[in-house]
């Protein structure tokens, strides 16, 4: 069974549309994150989530809204979406803020064409 | 900002003891330290933590100083499956807000037979 598991693993599409990604977890964790890895390799957080409440946004465009039905999954929604968008987006969940150990996702590859 | 830097890449054979060091010149009191192996097209997953002095686990040990400015992650008897990128992550979040979570660039180690 997969701890954390993201849909789809591969996503292209167009400037200006509006896709999703999901995750879900099955660790029973309270905590569940969104990052970003960018062409430079870096992983930068996005967003957090802790027994459903936003508990942390970073300096991201609000284009992107983080959506947490229960504390097992956390959806990435993005709105008209840009060149600079392409990356790879990771979810991870926790036990407990970051300082537990994160278990990660593979994530998902995002492609603007 | 608890910035790290680590170098870019590393070198080793099979069978050797692996140190890669992490400089967080400006980690706070609250700060942890925690280290992640990432191989291609997966997400990051969690090898150990520390606070201070040594930590080990069945895969690695963490050794960090009494200033705590630096760490070094040090793997025994590599293999090639051990060629991976690792990051060095430093931040409390309730102290230090979740800027402190990202990974930077990490090492790139690569193991050859």
């Amino acid at each position: 069974d997969t701890a954390v598991s993201q849909t789809p693993k591969y996503l292209v599409t167009q400037m200006g549309n509006d896709k999703s990604i999901k995750c879900e977890q099955n660790l029973g964790h309270d905590t569940m994150y969104w990052y970003k890895q960018d062409s430079k390799k870096f992983l930068k957080i996005m967003f957090s989530y802790n027994n459903k409440e936003l508990i942390i946004n970073e300096t991201v465009p609000n284009r992107f809204s983080p959506k947490s039905p229960d504390k097992a999954h956390l959806n990435l929604h993005i709105n008209s979406l840009e060149l600079g968008d392409s990356a790879v987006y990771f979810c991870a969940s926790s036990q407990g803020d970051a300082r537990s150990a994160q278990h990660f996702g593979d994530g998902t590859r995002l492609s603007i064409l | 900002l608890a910035k790290t830097t680590q170098p870019i890449s590393m070198d080793s054979y099979e069978g050797q003891e692996v140190n890669i060091t992490c400089s967080h010149n400006n980690i706070a009191t609250n700060d942890y330290i925690t280290w992640y192996q990432q191989f291609p097209s997966q997400g990051p997953r969690f090898i150990i933590q520390g606070y201070k002095t040594k930590v080990t686990n069945e895969v690695a040990s963490l050794f960090i100083p009494a200033d705590r400015k630096s760490s070094t992650l040090s793997l025994p008897r590599v293999s090639l499956s051990d060629t991976a990128v690792y990051y060095c992550l430093v931040g409390d979040i309730a102290n230090s807000g979740y800027s402190t979570l990202t990974f930077g660039k990490g090492t790139m180690l690569l193991v050859s037979p």
